[in-house]
């Protein structure tokens, strides 16, 4: 079982840059999430999806855009990259009624120079 | 979104039971309170999860006080592996589940000694 993958798994990006980092879940959750996590942080939700064709955003979204493609993929694409966006950014799928609590990716760790 | 409240660090010894707590004083009736844990330069993992009773499942025990103001997260016996931060979180379930994000704080670092 996959689970949650993001890719990709590492990157570098220049100021001023753009990129989407991947997400796809293979559980058939309907909620999807990003969160950003900076050394010694806890995680901070950067954008959320309810269910398929629904977003949301959450507590830092400023920089960041999301596509909820399908019910398997949710996107994060930052469009124009700052130092402030150097991270490790996860994301996370769930279906809360099964009682197994939200699924997390292995993260992406982004730095941005 | 209401807030809980933990230490920031504990220490434990192999093999005995680890209490970490969780304060909660402005939880709502309808507040599920969720534990993750997130082992070193990994994701976070669902731990457990309660309403009102006491849930036990293999990995720990959740014991929620009769206020629903506190709760407490029992390791029975405590291995190295669960050295990792432990996150304690209210998630309001009214609308089922599916349109309510979950809010990580700040979390309780657990360190294991051998």
């Amino acid at each position: 079982n996959a689970g949650v993958t993001q890719t990709p798994k590492f990157q570098v990006l220049k100021t001023g840059q753009s990129m989407t980092l991947q997400c796809a879940q293979d559980m058939n959750h309907n909620s999807m999430y990003w969160y950003r996590q900076d050394p010694g942080m806890g995680l901070r939700l950067i954008y959320y999806s309810a269910s398929e064709g629904t977003t949301d955003k959450g507590e830092v979204p400023n920089g960041y855009n999301v596509s909820r493609l399908n019910k398997r993929e949710f996107s994060l694409r930052l469009e124009s990259a700052a130092p402030s966006q150097t991270s490790v950014y996860f994301c996370a799928s769930s279906e809360f009624w099964t009682g197994l609590g939200a699924f997390f990716g292995q993260g992406t760790r982004l730095t941005v120079v | 979104d209401a807030k809980t409240t933990q230490p920031n660090s504990m220490e434990s010894n192999e093999e005995e039971p680890v209490h970490l707590p969780c304060n909660h004083s402005t939880i709502s009736g309808t507040d599920y309170i969720h534990w993750y844990r997130q082992l070193p330069s990994q994701g976070p993992e669902y731990v457990i999860h309660g309403l009102t009773s006491n849930v036990n499942n293999r990995m720990a025990s959740l014991a929620i006080a009769e206020d629903r103001k506190s709760s407490t997260l029992i390791l029975h016996r405590a291995t190295l592996r669960d050295a990792a931060v432990y996150y304690c979180i209210l998630r309001d379930e009214r609308y089922g589940g599916a349109t309510n994000k979950l809010i990580f704080g700040t979390g309780t670092l657990l360190a294991v000694q051998p």
